[in-house]
């Protein structure tokens, strides 16, 4: 079993529909929860960073985290053409390395 | 600020070559990282470290080395490269404070092994 697991999609929607795209994890320890987005033939930014569990909105962008369920969330309302890239989660138990444990990606692709 | 720069962006390589992927930033970050991207498999982590000096193995060391001579590179290795380390190579840094987790990623280098 993957630490992290990631639907992988590909995802296809119309503009303006809601996006959700999920993570489960095993590791307890895991409390930072990030997600990345990347573009086609780019590195991957920082998209939203959580700790521990709840929600965080930033303008379109929700992330939620449910550590009892070991299940993270990001929904993306009003999805505009711009949102099309692959969506990574990333997780981090702390330490002194702050290594990240990323999802697979989900590939989301945004119809005008 | 440039932020993660990576050099070369685009290599082909013949089995048993060698060559070094080259890694800068110039946000003053203590953390550097080394990853490699293959299709669908997410990041997997080579090497990484915390400071000048100072190295250690991540997921997926076989086949690389590293250095960190200095705070702004982090070179990556390869010696006799095999079809299996054709990927895309990324290269990130992070603050080594409470917001550590924070990664900046340089472009990536597309390496094909031949």
């Amino acid at each position: 079993q993957k630490e992290v697991e990631q639907d992988p999609g590909p995802l296809s929607v119309p503009e303006g529909a809601i996006v959700s795209l999920n993570c489960t994890y095993s590791n307890s320890a895991f409390q930072y929860f990030m997600w990345y987005r990347q573009y086609s033939r780019k590195g991957p930014e920082l998209l939203m960073y959580t700790y521990s569990s709840g929600n965080k909105e930033d303008g379109r962008f929700t992330a939620q985290v449910d550590k009892s369920s070991k299940y993270i969330s990001l929904f993306i309302r009003d999805s505009q053409p711009s949102d099309s890239a692959t969506y990574l989660c990333a997780m981090s138990a702390g330490g002194s390395a702050r290594q990240l444990t990323f999802g697979s990606g989900t590939q989301l692709t945004v119809l005008p | 600020n440039a932020g993660v720069t990576q050099t070369p962006k685009f290599r082909i390589l013949k089995i048993g070559q060698s060559m070094t992927l080259q890694c800068t930033q110039d946000m003053n970050h203590n953390y550097m990282y080394w990853y490699r991207q293959d299709p669908g498999m997410g990041l997997k982590l080579i090497y990484y470290s915390v400071g000048a000096g100072i190295t250690d193995k991540g997921e997926v060391p076989n086949g690389y080395n590293v250095s960190r001579s200095t705070t702004e590179d982090f070179p990556l290795r390869l010696e006799l490269a095999a079809p299996s380390q054709t990927s895309v190579y990324f290269c990130a840094s992070s603050y080594s404070n409470s917001r550590g987790e924070t990664q900046y990623f340089g472009p990536g280098t597309r390496l094909l092994v031949l």
